[in-house]
């Protein structure tokens, strides 16, 4: 079975500054990871993605994350954050073996304040 | 090309009764999940089905149940409702188990369940 854990339930910012959002997962198998964003009133939409190769991973809207198997971690970043990044941003995870069962984490909530 | 739809988009119910929830899954995607998201919290794994068969079901009780049907819609159906099953619920989509597959879920904008 697997778990994900997001440290953070809210993270205010301000607008331009850097951010990083963290998880931590537990599994006995080999996963895939996932990050993505619910906008109010919204489906979750992929953000990226780490399957295998390169652990660091580029997303949509200037959003990066970095696999590392050694802590079991895939902590998402960007840079600069805007007003339009506010919303709701879980990590996933789904065992390599077909199933696609996705254990969510309960969520990162993003404030981008002016 | 059309992503995946969900029906209704919100609805009301009373305890007790039942509740039946409509999925169109991205066209060339043969599996469909479904998934509970409770108020402030992460969505919890219901159902997944593939090529019309449950292929995994999550910790549920029998009150919920789904199928899929030969055009890859599916329907969630909730019977004998509790205040408990307040949610979003959520449907994904994919390609299956097929090489193209990169492992992600498409999901719908979910249909928000009231019970009153």
């Amino acid at each position: 079975a697997q778990s994900v854990t997001q440290l953070d339930s809210q993270v205010p910012v301000f607008e331009e500054a850097p951010v990083e959002l963290r998880c931590n997962y537990s599994s006995s198998v080999s996963v895939y990871l996932f990050w993505y964003v619910q906008y109010p009133n919204q489906g979750l939409q992929l953000l990226l993605k780490y399957l295998s190769g390169s652990t660091l991973v580029k997303g949509i809207n200037g959003f990066e994350a970095e696999f590392n198997k050694s802590q079991t971690s895939f902590h998402l970043r960007k840079p600069s954050v805007h007003i339009s990044d506010t919303a709701e941003y879980f990590c996933a995870v789904s065992a390599r073996s077909y199933g696609q069962n996705f254990v969510f984490g309960p969520g990162t909530r993003l404030s981008v304040l002016p | 090309d059309a992503g995946v739809t969900q029906s209704p988009t919100h609805l009301i119910k009373t305890r007790g009764q039942q509740v039946t929830l409509r999925c169109s899954p991205i066209s060339g995607h043969k599996s469909v999940s479904w998934y509970q998201q409770v108020l402030g919290q992460g969505p919890q794994f219901i159902f997944q089905y593939y090529e019309k068969e449950e292929r995994g079901r999550g910790n549920f009780p029998d009150r919920f149940s789904a199928r899929q049907f030969p055009n890859y819609s599916s329907e969630l159906n909730v019977n004998a409702l509790l205040l408990g099953d307040s949610a979003l619920y959520l449907c994904a989509s994919s390609l299956g188990p097929t090489r193209q597959n990169t492992g992600e879920l498409f999901f719908g904008e979910g249909s928000r369940l009231t019970v009153l």
